[in-house]
């Protein structure tokens, strides 16, 4: 079975604040996929990063980073330098199949408000 | 380039009517997904279609129906509307599990 954890249902931070997202994964496949989508107010998912199991390094994009760490079954989402463009729904999931996104499971979102 | 369009945004249904939401995709993508939100829960698929004339089911199959008749499109049908079908509806498209999202559909059954 997947699962995939966001435990933190809403966050808010004062702009220019750091915030991170925390995502805790459940697989028994050696082989999966990571992904974090945000969903801005306006509705539209947006993909953000794909990370595969095999690849335990961390990703810096811009003011985003990620930390995924194996050993936790942890993907961690760091914004820094918070700003109120960044206030949406994010999304972890978590997928086993590398042929489509059929089995792809999400977490739960975190809503993060970013207060100017 | 307009990605995934929904149509209709928005509809108010009672319940035992039938719909069908629209998805088309410019993006020659061969896998397509219907999603539901709902508070609390996250997205969980409904069904999807790996090419075209080919569907199967999700995670939450019952009382919907699709078909995909065309490469770019994808329709999701509620035959009998029931008010624990009320949702927001998201169609997808995929390349490599990255997924392109439509900007949802917000169904209410009454």
């Amino acid at each position: 079975a997947q699962k995939v954890t966001q435990a933190q249902t809403e966050i808010s931070v004062v702009e220019k604040e750091d915030v991170t997202l925390d995502c805790v994964y459940e697989t028994r496949d050696t082989t999966y996929y990571l992904f974090w989508y945000k969903q801005p107010p306006s509705g539209e998912l947006v993909f953000l990063i794909r990370r595969n199991s095999f690849d335990e390094q961390n990703e810096i994009s811009g003011r985003y980073s990620w930390n995924f760490q194996k050993s936790t079954s942890s993907f961690n989402f760091t914004i820094t330098a918070s700003q109120v463009v960044d206030s949406a729904v994010y999304f972890c999931a978590l997928s086993e199949n590398s042929a489509g996104a059929n089995n792809l499971f999400f977490g739960t979102g975190t809503r993060l408000t970013v207060i100017p | 380039n307009a990605g995934v369009t929904q149509t209709p945004k928005f509809r108010v249904l009672k319940t035992g009517q039938s719909m069908t939401l629209l998805c088309a995709q410019d993006m020659n993508h061969e896998y397509m997904y219907w999603y539901r939100q709902d508070p609390g829960m996250g997205l969980r698929l409904i069904h999807y279609s790996v090419g075209e004339g080919t569907t199967a089911k999700g995670e939450v199959p019952d009382g919907y129906n699709v078909s995909r008749l065309k490469k770019q499109n994808f329709l999701l049908g509620l035959e009998s509307a029931a008010p624990s079908q009320t949702s927001v509806y998201f169609c997808a498209s995929s390349y490599h599990e990255k997924l392109f999202f439509g900007s949802g559909t917000q169904l209410s059954v009454l």
